[in-house]
C-alpha cells in the first residue's frame, strides 16, 4: 500500500527534552511538508521540502528542525528551544510544489508536560 | 487580515438538506484550491480540486470566483457522514508555492 505513515501516534514527552517525529512516505513524492496543528485552528507550515538535502522554513520554524538525506524521509525535531510544542503534528508529501495536491499522514500527538 | 478565511460554523444541516459555504482569499496571485476534509482528531483528506470552470464530483460542487475572490463547496443531499470540517486550501504563488490552509468550516448532519 502507498502512503505516508508518522510515528508514533502519541508521544509524551518532558519539558526541556528533544523529540523527534518521523515521516516516511513511499509514494515517491519529491516534496514533504510538517505542519503543526492546535485545538481549533488551521494548520501551518513549520518546514518543507522540495527535493533531497534542501529545505526551507515555513512560517513557525522556530524552535524546530528537519532534515532530508533520503526522497521518502522527513523526520522533525521539536527541540527543547520551542516554547508551546504540545500540538497535532501532521507531515505530508506531494508530487511537486505547484498546482499539486498534498497527502498527509495520520498525524502524531505530542503532548509536552 | 488573514490569507484565506472562513466561516467557522458550524453549520447545523437536517440529513438530505443542501449546505453551501464559502471561503475567501485574500491574494489575488493565488493559483490553486483545493477543498479538504477533516474528521475530529484525523488528519486531512483530500475532497476535490477546484478549477475555474467549476466541477462536480457526485453531491459535491465546488466553484471558484476569481473576481470577487472566493471559492465555494456545495454539499446536496447531505449525509450522516458529511459531518465533518471542510478546509479550503490555497496555493499562493507570491508565498513561494506553499499551500495555506484556512481555519475550516464545521459541518453538522442531524438525522
Amino acid at each position: 500500500d502507498g502512503g505516508i505513515t508518522q510515528s508514533p501516534k502519541y508521544l509524551f514527552r518532558k519539558e526541556g527534552q528533544n523529540v523527534t517525529l518521523s515521516c516516511e512516505q513511499n509514494l515517491n513524492h519529491d516534496a514533504m511538508y510538517w505542519y503543526r496543528q492546535d485545538p481549533g485552528q488551521g494548520l501551518r507550515l513549520i518546514y518543507y521540502s522540495q527535493i533531497v538535502n534542501d529545505f526551507q522554513k515555513g512560517d513557525i520554524a522556530e524552535g524546530y528542525s528537519v532534515s532530508r538525506e533520503k526522497k521518502e524521509s522527513f523526520p522533525l525535531t521539536v527541540t527543547s528551544a520551542q516554547k508551546n510544542p504540545t500540538a497535532f503534528y501532521l507531515c505530508a508529501s506531494s508530487a511537486g510544489t505547484v498546482n499539486y495536491e498534498q497527502y498527509f499522514g495520520p498525524g502524531t500527538r505530542l503532548t509536552v508536560t | 487580515r488573514k490569507e484565506v478565511e472562513q466561516d467557522p460554523g458550524p453549520f447545523n444541516v437536517p440529513e438530505g438538506a443542501t449546505v453551501a459555504f464559502n471561503c475567501t482569499y485574500s491574494n489575488s496571485a493565488s493559483q490553486s484550491f483545493f477543498w479538504y476534509r477533516q474528521d475530529c482528531r484525523k488528519e486531512p483528506k483530500l475532497l476535490m480540486s477546484v478549477y475555474s470552470s467549476g466541477n462536480e464530483d457526485g453531491r459535491f460542487t465546488a466553484q471558484l470566483n476569481r473576481a470577487s475572490q472566493y471559492i465555494s463547496l456545495l454539499i446536496r443531499d447531505s449525509k450522516l457522514s458529511d459531518s465533518a470540517t471542510y478546509l479550503c486550501v490555497v496555493n499562493i504563488k507570491a508565498a513561494g508555492n506553499k499551500l495555506t490552509f484556512g481555519g475550516g468550516t464545521r459541518v453538522l448532519v442531524k438525522p
